[in-house]
């Protein structure tokens, strides 16, 4: 089993759509979460922390569920500009130096 | 405001021709990182320093090595480029992790290795 599991995409929705990513880990002892943002051919920039209580920031809604370990991510009102992968992070668990990614998920908002 | 750099941004080596590619970070972060990532797939850790403790992921093939000198810099030398090799490298930076947390990273713009 992969440490981190992201849904394989690629999601493909309208603009104004709502779309929600879910992202498993394999380590139960995992302390810290993160959505990454990543455009074609850039690097990957820090879309959100995942908090225990869950996270807003926006239109960005960021859950963490430790019971199933799983979190997800929901984007409400899709802009043309959320088009990106969006990749999962997490925490190896003892060192929380030791960070794992997911596969990722590709994002098309289309008109 | 650049806070960590790579350079170059696009380097091509014949294969087998030792490659080093370098990382500067202006953030004082103790723990560095290098990152392969080829085409559609995720960014793959090779190995990271906090401060001068270097780890090494057990898959990171011997051809790869890596030194930091001093908190600012970090590089990346790959010995005996492969075909195989080529992708983009990227460095990230982060705080030290506590307990029971680990902080963010930043990452750089990335190194694009292409292998003749």
């Amino acid at each position: 089993r992969k440490e981190v599991e992201q849904d394989p995409g690629p999601f493909n929705v309208p603009e104004g759509a709502t779309v929600a990513f879910n992202c498993t880990y394999s380590n139960s002892a995992s302390q810290s979460f993160f959505w990454y943002r990543q455009d074609c051919r850039k690097e990957p920039k820090l879309l959100m922390s995942v908090y225990s209580s869950g996270n807003e920031d926006g239109r960005f809604t960021a859950q963490l569920n430790r019971a199933s370990q799983y979190i997800s991510l929901l984007i409400r009102d899709s802009k043309l500009s959320d088009s990106a992968t969006y990749l999962c992070v997490v925490g190896k668990g003892y060192n929380n130096n030791d960070m794992r990614f997911g596969a990722g998920t590709r994002l098309t908002v289309k008109p | 405001d650049a806070m960590v750099i790579q350079n170059p941004r696009y380097q091509v080596t014949q294969f087998g021709k030792p490659v080093t590619l370098s990382c500067s970070q202006t953030l004082n972060h103790n723990v560095m990182y290098w990152y392969q990532q080829k085409s559609s797939q995720a960014p793959k850790l090779l190995f990271h320093y906090y401060d001068k403790d270097f780890n090494n992921e057990a898959d990171t093939p011997d051809n790869f090595q890596s030194r930091r000198p001093n908190t600012s810099f970090c590089f990346l030398d790959i010995r005996s480029p492969g075909l195989g090799d080529a992708a983009m490298y990227l460095c990230a930076t982060s705080r030290v992790g506590i307990r029971d947390r680990g902080y963010e990273q930043y990452f750089g713009p990335g190194t694009r290795l292409t292998v003749t």
